[in-house]
């Protein structure tokens, strides 16, 4: 089955640092990629997705490129704010129709 | 703007009561799901359903049960609430998109039982 893997939190950040948030997967086929945002005290939000290799999904100043050789989604941003603080999701879909998500990784940014 | 609603969002009740956990959605998706969040944040599929009169049983071993009679509405029920039934619970819903494929959350409720 499909696997998912983030890098463990908390990431600790002061605002308009560069922000790297790693995700690998596994999934046989051709997955699509997804990159979900769950602010305090609420469900989850898409934040970006990319459904085929050398995609870049960008959103809201997140970007996160499909690398397929090495199987990797990483979630970028230049310079985060304080409202960015969140716990985010890295999700893989291939054919089977079900998400596939990480164990979340909770980003706080400090003014 | 998604539209999936959950209610309650926030409930606290008593160990030994029944308790059911609405969710609704206006997308017309066949699909729809149930996750069960620790504190630690990790997302567990509890259940989930492909369409009316469909309910599946997802990784984590629930002792819930859920039921879809309409295609919007897909409670899930607590016969009898216990503190170890203590969490954030959420619902979703998708379309069947194959690979691409993603899913709509609601807002979740927070459940605490005493």
């Amino acid at each position: 089955g499909n696997s998912v893997t983030q890098m463990e939190g908390p990431v600790t950040l002061s605002e308009e640092a560069f922000l790297t948030i790693n995700c690998t997967y596994t999934a046989t086929g051709y997955p699509s990629l997804f990159w979900y945002v769950q602010y305090p005290g609420e469900g989850l939000q898409l934040l970006l997705k990319a459904t085929k290799a050398d995609d870049k999904g960008s959103n809201k100043g997140f970007e996160a490129t499909y690398r397929k050789e090495t199987t990797s989604f990483h979630l970028e941003k230049g310079s985060v704010q304080v409202s960015d603080s969140a716990v985010y999701f890295c999700a893989v879909n291939n054919a089977g129709n079900m998400l596939t998500f990480g164990g979340g990784t909770r980003l706080m940014v400090k003014p | 703007e998604a539209d999936i609603y959950q209610t309650p969002r926030y409930l606290v009740i008593g160990t030994g009561k029944k308790i059911t956990l609405e969710c609704s959605q206006t997308m017309g998706h066949d699909k729809m799901y149930w996750y069960q969040q620790d504190p630690g944040m990790e997302l567990h599929l509890i259940h989930y359903s492909y369409g009316v009169n469909s309910t599946e049983k997802g990784d984590l071993s629930s002792e819930s049960t859920v039921s879809r009679i309409r295609t919007e509405h897909f409670p899930l029920t607590l016969e009898s609430a216990r503190p170890s039934h203590t969490s954030q619970y959420l619902c979703a819903s998708s379309e069947d998109r194959g690979r691409y494929t993603e899913a709509f959350f609601g807002q979740g409720t927070r459940l605490t039982v005493v």
